[in-house]
């Protein structure tokens, strides 16, 4: 069975400035999809950034940019130019990429993100 | 194009009681999975419903059911409901074809007092 890990409950930023988010995975699988996913207050999950593992190219997506080290099962998100609104609930997710019966979300327990002003 | 929806947006029951949720998924999508997500945790995989078929599931009792209807909307049912089942109940759309896209909808939170 896969594992998340996200030890850091809490991390505080000023705002403009730049933040990394922390994660580790544990699994026996050599495909798969990482993934960094953001809930505000309002509670809706959003998607932030998606890796597939079989790409070296770590994926980009404007200000959020992932580390994506294989071999030591880690994927931290950076988040360039903190914005009031990158206030949320941060959680780091695994999935499967045999798709089918094994296309379920793995997360990890979260970290509270605060931008402060 | 509307995205996920889900009713109601909040519950309150007493335990022992039966609780039915309902999600529509983004339009297009054909797969519905449900996650349960306790207070300051992460969400926790219920099931994945394809085709009207129950196609995986969680770590969870059979007291949580579901269903999917031939429009692709879904139904999770939870009964004898306890106090430990109070938590936000999302719901995630995603196409079979392209199922590490997964859409989620705002959630339902459930109370049981």
């Amino acid at each position: 069975a896969q594992t998340v890990t996200q030890s850091q409950p809490e991390m505080s930023v000023q705002e403009a400035e730049t933040v990394t988010l922390s994660c580790t995975y544990d699994t026996s699988e050599n495909n798969y999809y990482l993934f960094w996913y953001k809930q505000p207050p309002s509670r809706q999950m959003i998607l932030v950034i998606r890796q597939e593992a079989y790409k070296q190219q770590n994926a980009t997506e404007n200000r959020f940019s992932v580390n994506f080290q294989k071999a030591a099962k880690s994927f931290s998100l950076k988040i360039s130019d903190s914005q009031l609104g990158d206030t949320a609930m941060y959680f780091c997710a695994f999935m499967s990429s045999y798709g089918g019966a094994n296309s379920k979300l793995t997360f990890g327990k979260g970290i509270t993100l605060s931008v402060r002003p | 194009d509307a995205g996920v929806t889900q009713s109601p947006t909040h519950l309150i029951k007493t335990r022992g009681q039966q609780v039915t949720l309902r999600c529509s998924p983004k339009s297009g999508h054909d797969t519905v999975s449900w996650y349960q997500q306790a207070l300051g945790q992460g969400p926790q995989f219920i099931f994945q419903y394809y085709e009207e078929e129950e196609r995986q599931r969680g770590n969870f009792p059979d007291r949580f059911s579901g269903h999917q209807f031939p429009n692709y909307s879904s139904e999770l049912n939870v009964n004898a409901l306890l106090l430990g089942d109070s938590a936000l109940y999302l719901c995630a759309s995603s196409l079979v074809l392209a199922d590490y896209e997964q859409y989620f909808g705002p959630g339902t939170r459930l109370t049981v007092t």
